[in-house]
């Protein structure tokens, strides 16, 4: 079984700090997607990395692919309240299946 | 990209009842898609993968027979939690395959309360 770890579950910080949401796991992904999650919605995703190694950036928010596709992290630049919400990565194997991390809540004070 | 739509947001009703959950991919013909359920404060399981005029596929420990999937069309699947329980109460949500290394695209889900 395709297992995703995510670390830490829950972070609380104050705004404008950085922090780092990790993933995890033993087994290789063709791709790994970050999705943001607000209470009662769906997920929304936040981006798609391909290549093992691949550093993507999308303005405060850094991703990265781990060299053997087991494993990436997403670093948050000058935390916001607006960051807030549930943090999933989510691994793509060869059956077009999604296989969902255990998740990190962010909560961001002003 | 495609928008997904899920009907209804919010169902309350008493235990036993069965209840059907639509999913509508409104621009994009979607000959799989995928349900998942979402226990509070936990993460997304998948259920299973909806496949238009065939049977769906069930994950692991997800009883067919209760949650029955039908994809008659290539925009619509639904999914009825029949003689729902307490413990069916959850979030769920579904979602259309984006195609190898495409994110998938959600529906905003579906808030499941059983009285």
């Amino acid at each position: 079984t395709q297992l995703l770890e995510q670390s830490p579950q829950f972070l609380s910080i104050q705004e404008g700090e950085n922090l780092t949401v990790y993933c995890n796991s033993s087994s290789v992904f063709s791709s790994l997607q970050w999705y943001r999650q607000e209470p009662g919605e769906g997920p929304v995703l936040l981006v798609t990395v391909v290549t093992g190694g691949e550093v993507k950036k999308l303005k405060r928010l850094t991703f990265q692919f781990g060299d053997a596709r087991k494993d990436s992290s997403l670093h948050i630049t000058a935390a916001q309240p607006g960051d807030t919400g549930l943090y999933l990565c989510a691994g793509a194997s060869w059956t077009d299946k999604l296989i969902f991390g255990t998740g990190t809540r962010l909560q961001v004070f002003p | 990209g495609a928008v997904v739509s899920q009907h209804p947001s919010r169902v309350i009703c008493k235990s036993g009842t069965s209840v059907k959950i639509e999913c509508r991919s409104l621009d994009f013909q979607a000959t799989t898609m995928f349900w998942y359920r979402q226990f509070p404060k936990q993460s997304l399981m998948l259920m299973a993968t909806s496949n238009e005029g065939s049977k769906a596929t069930y994950e692991q420990g997800v009883e067919k027979d209760k949650f029955l999937i039908n994809h008659a069309s290539l925009t619509l699947s639904t999914l009825t939690v029949t003689s729902a329980h307490p413990e069916d109460s959850s979030f769920y949500i579904c979602s259309t395959q984006g195609g190898r290394d495409q994110p998938q695209h959600f529906g905003d889900g579906t808030r499941l309360s059983i009285l």
